[in-house]
């Protein structure tokens, strides 16, 4: 089975862009989360989606969203970019257990 | 709050020099520890969950225990391609979210 892909693989934007990451799970997962992580730092949990409806919401800014769509894959989306958001951000989906699995990630670079 | 740390940030050891990694933590109710590989550059990789004080897993060269507080991963006789950051996770269902907090890794380098 196909594990979690996520695109694009790498991105470089510049300050007040805005920018949209692509995340599709593994087949049969209807759970997906985002996480942000940052050179030298464990992930930190962004999002978490189920079943199209949010259930959790880490401690972001409103700049950052998500939807989930029908076939369970998600967008995060943020706006207006700071320096501070050049991360990997990384997306992970779940069956219904507990364990969590997480695809590549998507490089960002803000300039 | 809750809290995952890791300790050592960083630990270089000789091919076959065995050794632990360790992950205390401080959480509001445990459902769940878990041991992630991340190699530079690429996503966690799933190792294992632990669920209860005394349980243990194994993974050709790794094992890793819980206790209340703190979980040990040990890596017997390491391989250079044991190489990588190794993240410790808990789920908190305790807490206002339903999803993983993470330590700051361990960064393990093997020296042939």
């Amino acid at each position: 089975d196909a594990g979690v892909t996520q695109s694009p693989t790498h991105l470089i934007k510049t300050r007040g862009q805005h920018v949209t990451l692509r995340c599709s799970p593994i087949s049969g997962h209807k759970s997906v989360s985002w996480y942000q992580q940052v050179l030298g730092q464990g992930p930190q949990f962004i999002f978490q989606y189920y079943e199209k409806e949010e259930r959790g919401r880490g401690n972001f800014p409103d700049r950052f969203s998500a939807r989930q769509f029908p076939n369970y894959s998600s967008e995060l989306n943020v706006n207006a970019l700071l320096l501070g958001d050049s991360a990997l951000y990384l997306c992970a989906s779940r069956r219904t257990g507990d364990e969590q699995f997480f695809g590549p990630g998507t490089r960002l670079t803000v300039l | 709050e809750d809290q995952v740390t890791q300790s050592p940030e960083a630990l270089r050891l000789q091919e076959g020099e065995s050794s632990s990694l360790n992950c205390s933590y401080t959480v509001s109710g445990l459902r769940g520890l878990f041991w992630y590989r991340q190699d530079p550059g690429k996503g966690p990789e799933f190792l294992f969950t632990l669920y209860s004080a005394g349980e243990e897993k194994e993974k050709e060269r790794l094992k890793a225990t819980l206790t209340k507080k703190e979980s040990f991963l040990h890596i017997t006789a390491p391989k250079p391609e044991d190489s990588a950051t190794y993240l410790c996770a808990v789920f908190d269902y305790g807490g206002s979210q339903g999803n993983l907090i993470f330590g700051k890794g361990t960064k393990l380098s093997v020296k042939p």
